[in-house]
């Protein structure tokens, strides 16, 4: 119900190649918001994303917030070895704000 | 700004023995998080305080798990007593709104032996 399904679980790409994830639900979502996190360290905000069908970008970092309201994805172009970490999508209920984090996927980049 | 600051970032103890972690948020920000991640769960959501009042301790795991907040730049999250399971990296967020993107801490890394 209330779950964020983040899809790949993980990835590996030779460097130069794009990436693309998502995260859907079958909640809706005020708020969707994109997190890298690197060993050792806590999850760092890549994007944040407040309106339905807003596209943002962060440098070579492009994310949608979905029409529905119910999915977000996250493109990385030309992915480079310090790309390397684990990506979290995370979404605020409509209602009750209560945050949600997905599962992650772990990005791993070959020189 | 110094970010969120949580100490120790490491802990190793031994089961039934009572572990304090700590968090000084980002000055200004009125929400407070503790979050547990392991590989088998993700990030799980154990409490948040607004302005210093716990609001929602609907994850903390059970009573041997308490957390406190007494002013705006200090907050604990206290496991006694300890069991292995409780191993995991305990994270700790503030924002300033509650729709606005959390700023985490490093984490601590707490093993119970």
């Amino acid at each position: 119900g209330q779950q964020l399904n983040q899809s790949p679980q993980s990835m590996f790409i030779q460097e130069g190649e794009d990436v693309s994830m998502n995260c859907t639900s079958s909640s809706i979502f005020n708020t969707w918001l994109w997190y890298k996190q690197e060993p050792g360290e806590g999850p760092v905000l890549l994007i944040a994303l407040y309106k339905a069908g807003e596209l943002t970008s962060n440098g070579r970092l492009t994310a949608q917030f979905g029409i529905t309201r119910k999915d977000s994805f996250l493109n990385i172009s030309a992915s480079i070895p310090s790309d390397v970490g684990i990506y979290f999508c995370a979404g605020q209920l409509i209602g009750n704000n209560d945050m949600r984090f997905g599962a992650g996927t772990r990005l791993t980049v070959k020189p | 700004d110094a970010g969120v600051i949580q100490s120790p970032r490491h802990e190793v103890t031994e089961m039934g023995q009572e572990v304090t972690l700590r968090c000084k948020p980002i000055s200004g920000h009125d929400y407070l998080f503790w979050y547990r991640q392991t590989m088998m769960r993700g990030l799980e959501l154990l409490i948040y305080f607004n302005n210093n009042v716990p609001i929602d301790d609907s994850g903390m795991p059970e009573d041997r798990f308490s957390a406190k907040m007494p002013n705006a730049s200090f907050s604990t999250l206290k496991i006694q007593p300890s069991e292995p399971r409780d191993s995991a990296v305990y994270f700790c967020a503030s924002s300033l709104r509650r729709s606005f993107g959390y700023t985490f801490g490093s984490g601590t890394r707490l093993t119970v032996v």
